[in-house]
């Protein structure tokens, strides 16, 4: 059974660049097969997908987001990571990394709260 | 974008109800369509892909069904563990919406 776990800051100041790394285990990302995304819930709120990664290195965004994501994978590591350039309040939330199989996502991280205050 | 609709965005049933949640999507999206629950404090679980394929280990009081662009999951017999939040999201084409979510409570 894979298991996912983010780490990373909790607390960004404004401006700055929010930095997150999802680490697998029970499952190797260079197998193929899986999307590997980056999902977003503001307190409170409902769920925001930010995007996915291919273990290729192939990543889709979404538009919304686009100008100030990047998404990143090192197999090496069996990790996949998130940059979210330009953080202002508004991104303040707890921040998932989760696994996509065919689309559908079975397999999530427990989340990590991400506060955006200087 | 893809834009989800969800209906309604509460709905308060007793233990033994049958209960039915649409979402509707702004263009067509074939089966893509996914289903999860969310209850407070835990990432969301999902119960229902491809629209109407049903996650193992999900029970079976759990379906989904529809296509193009309406789609409804019904649980069949509410239990009290069913009590949460359930969201829709659509996977088509390399682009992930999700619904705004539907509140299930206590009656």
């Amino acid at each position: 059974q894979v298991q996912l776990q983010e780490s990373g800051p909790g607390l960004v100041k404004p401006s700055q660049t929010l930095s997150l790394t999802c680490t697998v285990s029970g499952g190797s990302i260079s197998s193929g097969g899986y999307y590997w995304s980056w999902i977003r819930q503001h307190p409170g709120k409902g769920l925001e997908w930010i995007g996915y990664i291919y273990y290729s290195g192939s990543t889709y965004y979404n538009p919304s987001l686009k100008s100030r994501v990047t998404i990143s994978v090192d197999t090496s590591k069996n990790q996949f990571s998130l940059k979210l350039s330009s953080v202002t309040a508004a991104d303040t939330a707890v921040y998932y990394c989760a696994r996509d199989q065919m689309g559908a996502t079975p397999d999530w991280g427990q989340g990590t709260l991400v506060t955006v205050s200087s | 974008d893809i834009q989800m609709t969800q209906s309604p965005s509460t709905l308060s049933a007793s233990v033994g109800d049958r209960v039915t949640i649409t979402c509707r999507a702004s263009q067509s999206i074939s089966s893509w369509l996914a289903w999860y629950q969310q209850k407070p404090g835990k990432a969301p679980k999902l119960l229902i892909y491809d629209a109407s394929s049903l996650e193992s280990g999900v029970p079976s009081r759990f379906s989904g069904s529809g296509s193009g662009t309406e789609f409804t999951l019904t649980i069949s017999s509410l239990q009290p563990d069913d009590f949460a939040t359930y969201y829709c999201q659509q996977y088509n084409s390399y682009s992930v919406t999700f619904g705004p979510g539907t509140k299930v409570d206590i009656k």
